[in-house]
């Protein structure tokens, strides 16, 4: 596709209730990066994919996030056990290692009842 | 540690050159200069970046002040929806970068 992708684009779900979060990135990207924004706050970063190192996990809140990039492409964004904290905009951006990240997806839209 | 300091909010008049600073006292040598802004309900957006030369493009300009302690984000003509919250963040940008960590930013607010 021309831009980043995610899916999905709303999800409500129940608490306890595990979910995951895709993030299609611009083909050839190798920085991949998840943030989060919660109502009214700012961007949260969460977690960052650079080619073939490790990912820098810094900015996951507790051990019921995680996230996985297969191949060097797709991401998935899982959240385990959601809270009604876990709501908020999850987005994801991509872009050539070393360049500006200037590409944004959509978001996905959680909530949490 | 916050690696940039901005001003909560401004004010701008429509029409009016909006400048926004940003110190940066303890930006690396290798460290770049990147501005965003996010207006309301949307993603961010990319505005402009560099090391150590001023830049310009078609939304802004940047003026890096030479010690590279502080810049200032110049939007020439500011309209109404120019009004948004702008993101100003220093970062390795080389093959072992790091990630892209917004801060608080400055929530701009342009008036007619």
């Amino acid at each position: 596709g021309a831009g980043v992708s995610q899916s999905p684009s709303n999800k409500v779900t129940e608490k306890g209730k595990d979910v995951e979060l895709r993030c299609d990135p611009i083909s050839g990207h190798t920085a991949l990066y998840w943030y989060r924004q919660s109502l009214g706050q700012g961007l949260e970063f969460l977690i960052y994919f650079q080619g073939n190192s490790a990912p820098d996990k810094s900015g996951l809140p507790s051990d019921r996030f995680s996230a996985e990039r297969t191949g060097g492409s797709v991401s998935t964004l899982t959240i385990q056990r959601t809270q009604q904290e876990d709501s908020a905009v999850y987005l994801c951006a991509s872009s050539l290692v070393g360049a500006p990240v200037r590409f944004f997806g959509p978001g996905t839209r959680l909530t949490v009842l | 540690d916050a690696k940039t300091t901005q001003p909560t909010s401004m004010d701008c008049a429509e029409g009016r050159a909006a400048n926004l600073p940003c110190n940066h006292s303890t930006i690396s040598g290798n460290e770049y200069v990147y501005w965003y802004r996010q207006i309301h309900s949307q993603g961010p957006q990319y505005i402009i970046h560099g090391l150590k030369n001023n830049e310009t493009n078609e939304m802004a300009s940047l003026i890096i002040t030479e010690d590279r302690k502080s810049s200032t984000l110049i939007l020439p003509h500011a309209t109404l929806r120019d009004t948004a919250v702008y993101y100003c963040i220093v970062r390795v940008a080389n093959q072992a970068g790091t990630a892209l960590i917004f801060g608080k930013g400055t929530t701009l607010s342009v008036s007619s």
